[in-house]
């Protein structure tokens, strides 16, 4: 199967700094997704990427599809206690891979 | 996006029984997914849910111990059988890939049902 190799594996942030995190993989894809889940909750898809380069934004989220087409970044500006929960890259192959997972905590 | 509904969203049971956990979406899909969250961990594609057909499972999955109905293009199934406390995770549906859900490509979850076995 796919491997998906996402970093950090958790974060610990103060209120308002930014933050980054990254997926990336041997495969080449042609779409990666981000998602977010809260706790107790189910993933939420947060941005949609389809296009080697594409940068694409969803309010202080800002996601970019690797021009190699192995790598996907998401950046979280000016951070806010809700923004804490976990992160996971996602790509549809023959079926959905998910990268492991960032945890991000705010401190606030 | 599709509103998807799971029942129940906890539940706490013995081991040896089974639980079957209901999704419910608010419009017809083509693809329906069960997933499997340990603790900690990422996401584990438990099956591919099949309308009119067998569930297909992924490799460490098995239908004795999954079974899954699919009787139409809004509801799904997933029954944990003879549970043991190795089963205790969030077990997730997930609909995606339809025409009419933005992008085609993209996945949406139902909000999981925490199962604690004891």
């Amino acid at each position: 199967g796919q491997q998906l190799n996402q970093s950090p594996q958790s974060m610990f942030i103060q209120e308002g700094e930014d933050v980054s995190m990254n997926c990336t993989s041997s495969s080449i894809f042609n779409t990666w997704l981000w998602y977010k889940q809260d706790p107790g909750e189910g993933p939420v898809l947060l941005i949609a990427l389809y296009k080697a380069g594409e940068l694409t934004s969803n309010g202080r989220l800002t996601a970019q599809f690797g021009i190699t087409r192995k790598d996907s970044f998401l950046n979280i500006s000016a951070s806010i206690p809700s923004d804490v929960g976990i992160y996971f890259c996602a790509v549809p192959k023959d079926k959905f891979y998910f990268g492991s997972g960032t945890k991000l905590n705010v401190k606030p | 996006s599709a509103v998807i509904s799971q029942k129940p969203s906890r539940d706490i049971c013995q081991r040896g029984t089974s639980l079957t956990i209901q999704c419910q979406v608010d419009s017809q899909v083509t693809m329906m997914f069960w997933y499997r969250q340990q603790p900690g961990q990422s996401l584990t594609l438990i099956a591919t849910a099949n309308q009119g057909s067998e569930a297909t499972y992924e490799s460490g999955f098995v239908i004795d111990k999954f079974p899954i109905s699919r009787p139409n293009l809004t509801f799904s199934t997933l029954t944990v059988s003879n549970m043991s406390p190795e089963d205790s995770s969030i077990y997730l549906c997930s609909v995606g890939g339809a025409p009419g859900l933005a992008g085609g490509h993209e996945q949406y979850f139902g909000p999981g049902t925490r199962l604690t076995v004891t």
